[in-house]
């Protein structure tokens, strides 16, 4: 299966500053990448897929990038309801569809 | 608007089965395919396997393969997933996802909370 690995693990920053996450891929998923956002208590909300679309509704302050095995989500000008736990999911090769580990965004 | 709505909490005991339901409103129940996504306690999420509605066939993760059925009412809208021979490490919340493109998560039911205790 492909094993998803997100870094860091914590990530801490200020609001109102950049937030850059990582997710790498055991092997190529093209573009098939999606990022999702979890807050305490709730389910996931998608956030990108493929790669780099944004999904409707989600603020253009949130922008995915990358292919292959290397992606990244930058979050410019973090807001108070942006600090949670970030997944990515590759649908390239499945089953099984798989996430990553995590993200946790923190208040610094 | 599009809604997955979960049953409620449930406490089994080792070995015994668990069925969720996911009963859905909003769109074309038999356009879109349903996964079934777990989380454990601080883990990411896990993807079991999927159901089409429309015919209900299925693709479940190998993991689950043989412990996991997935099944479908057209008539309530409504996909069940059953998960037997529970032990302690499949307490987890269990969710339900519509699958845009089929492989794409674009609305979760609330998630219901599975404890496996003797």
């Amino acid at each position: 299966e492909v094993v998803m690995t997100q870094s860091p693990a914590t990530l801490s920053v200020s609001p109102g500053e950049r937030a850059t996450l990582s997710c790498r891929a055991s092997r190529s998923v093209g573009n098939n990448l999606a990022w999702y956002q979890q807050k305490p208590g709730q389910a996931p909300r998608l956030l990108i897929y493929a790669s780099s679309t944004t999904f409707p509704g989600v603020p253009a302050r949130f922008r995915g990038s990358g292919s292959g095995t290397d992606f990244t989500l930058t979050i410019t000008s973090l807001q108070s309801e942006d600090f949670a736990m970030y997944y990515c999911q590759q649908y390239h090769d499945w089953p099984p569809l798989t996430f990553g580990g995590g993200t946790k965004v923190e208040i610094k | 608007q599009v809604q997955l709505a979960q049953s409620g909490a449930e406490v089994k005991k080792p070995g015994a089965s668990v069925k969720v339901s996911c009963k859905t409103s909003g769109y074309s129940f038999t356009s879109f395919y349903v996964s079934w996504v777990r989380q454990a306690p601080g883990q990411g999420p896990e993807w079991m396997g999927l159901i089409n509605p429309n015919d209900g066939t299925t693709t479940y993760a190998q993991k689950f393969r043989g412990r996991v059925t997935m099944t479908r009412d057209t008539s309530t809208r409504t996909v069940y997933m059953e998960l037997s021979g529970l032990r302690s490490e499949d307490k987890a919340v269990y969710y339900c996802a519509r699958g845009n493109t089929m492989t794409v998560f674009d609305y979760w039911g609330q998630g219901v909370q599975v404890t496996v205790s003797s």
